[in-house]
């Protein structure tokens, strides 16, 4: 069966350490997605792509970065881990067309501290 | 300004008491409204897409309308595992991207 995987699953790192959180999906789907979620927000998109090497920002795209490089994969970094970055990160993807753009299917979630 | 948001924030049901959960939202081009259902520590998982107001959708005891203003999620005579929190979210179109903005949910809480 089709998936969506993220790792770790749980990760303590420290103020100003890079930190690299893995998304993997066997879905085919050229659409990935990166949220992050707090208590009190709903879910708010850092990264998005469109298929390969097609990377773009969302709303809360600061201290993060991301790359595309096949179809299964966008890893998501944090180039110097900031305490604002504890949160719960979810990975997700969606096909392509219009119709079914807002159908996204996402991972299990990464929780992250920052310490 | 996007802006979609739900109420109540949290609400507990006894178990076959109705009830309904409410979205409002206000983009500058709806493309779609979704309805998700996430249990905890998990991701959220796809319930229902609407995109015209008067649509309807069902499953099981959830039934989801929408209006031009607003979307609800109904749950007729609820379990207690239809427990979890119920994400909102609209498709709109900005900058020549797709984009999906999500509400900050409502819990629910179904007791025996």
């Amino acid at each position: 069966d089709a998936e969506i995987t993220q790792s770790p699953r749980h990760k303590i790192t420290e103020t100003g350490r890079q930190v690299t959180l893995a998304c993997h999906q066997t879905w085919n789907h050229n659409n990935m997605f990166w949220y992050r979620q707090d208590l009190g927000h709903g879910l708010r998109l850092i990264h998005y792509s469109y298929g390969v090497q097609d990377t773009n920002k969302g709303e809360v795209s600061d201290g993060y970065s991301v790359s595309r490089s096949n179809t299964e994969d966008l890893p998501l970094t944090l180039e110097s881990a900031a305490s604002s970055q504890t949160s719960v990160y979810f990975c997700a993807s969606s096909e392509s067309s219009g119709s079914v753009f807002g159908e996204q299917y996402f991972g299990p979630g990464t929780r992250l501290t920052v310490t | 300004e996007d802006q979609v948001t739900q109420s109540p924030e949290a609400l507990r049901l006894q178990e076959g008491e109705s009830s309904s959960l409410n979205c409002s939202y206000t983009v500058s081009g709806l493309r779609g409204l979704f309805w998700y259902r996430q249990d905890p520590g998990k991701g959220p998982e796809f319930l229902f897409t609407l995109y015209s107001a008067g649509e309807e959708k069902e499953k099981e005891r959830l039934k989801a309308t929408l209006t031009k203003k607003e979307s609800f999620l109904h749950i007729t005579a609820p379990k207690p595992e239809d427990s979890a929190t119920y994400l909102c979210a609209v498709q709109t179109r900005g900058g020549g991207y797709n984009k999906l903005i999500f509400g900050a949910g409502t819990r629910l809480a179904v007791h025996p």
